[in-house]
């Protein structure tokens, strides 16, 4: 079946490091590909998403892009602020035939940015 | 405008109990899920309606769950004789409808089920 593999977390820096979160995942398909990210008593958002290979998703500052040949979506920014700390959520989606594009997510990384 | 709202945002019930969570989706969006967050098992898919179609029930963990969506908006996801593995925060998200891409799906904050 599908399934999301992302780094354990947590991960702490400080404001302004380079932040890479690694996604990898398996699936029977040519599946979409998103970041979810959950901030501090807040629901889940979509921070961003590809749709095929190659694709550049982007939002925030927020980098990922979607590899086919090492299935892999990694999280990136070049530089982090204290606003950034939050769980992020790795997710695939993949229709495989129906109208059902329920998500399949990773664990989670726990972000902390310090000051 | 209002997003996908739930209710209750907490609810605390003893084992054996039947418990009913409500979820009220974006207007205009015909395409609801269900998840469940918990701390073993992680984001995990329960349930899909799409308009009037028959839901997608493969991501129900027991008979216990079960779920309907009425008028095509509203809908009710009730857990039966809770157990204390049910204990968890059940999300729903609502779309407008595929068509050949996923859509955005808007999450709610969650109903937090602690089954004591």
């Amino acid at each position: 079946g599908n399934s999301v593999t992302q780094m354990e977390g947590p991960v702490t820096l400080s404001e302004e490091a380079f932040l890479t979160i690694n996604c990898t995942y398996t699936a029977t398909g040519y599946p979409s590909l998103f970041w979810y990210v959950q901030y501090p008593g807040e629901g889940l958002q979509l921070l961003l998403k590809a749709t095929k290979a190659d694709d550049k998703g982007s939002n925030k500052g927020f980098e990922a892009t979607y590899r086919k040949e090492t299935t892999s979506f990694h999280l990136e920014k070049g530089s982090v602020q204290v606003s950034d700390s939050a769980v992020y959520f790795c997710a695939l989606s993949f229709n495989s035939g129906g109208s059902n594009y329920k998500l399949t997510f990773g664990k989670g990384t726990l972000l902390t940015v310090n000051p | 405008g209002a997003g996908v709202s739930q209710s209750p945002s907490n609810k605390v019930t003893e084992k054996g109990k039947d418990v009913e969570l409500r979820c009220d989706p974006i207007s205009g969006h015909t395409a609801l899920y269900w998840y469940r967050q918990s701390l073993g098992q992680g984001l995990e898919f329960l349930i899909y309606f799409q308009g009037n179609s028959a839901p997608d029930k493969s991501g129900l963990p027991s008979d216990r769950f079960s779920a309907e969506r009425t008028g095509g908006s509203v809908s009710t996801l009730t857990i039966q004789r809770t157990q204390q593995e049910d204990s968890a925060v059940y999300l729903c998200a609502s779309s407008l409808a595929a068509g050949g891409v996923p859509y955005e799906q808007y999450f709610g904050p969650g109903t937090r089920l602690t089954v004591t």
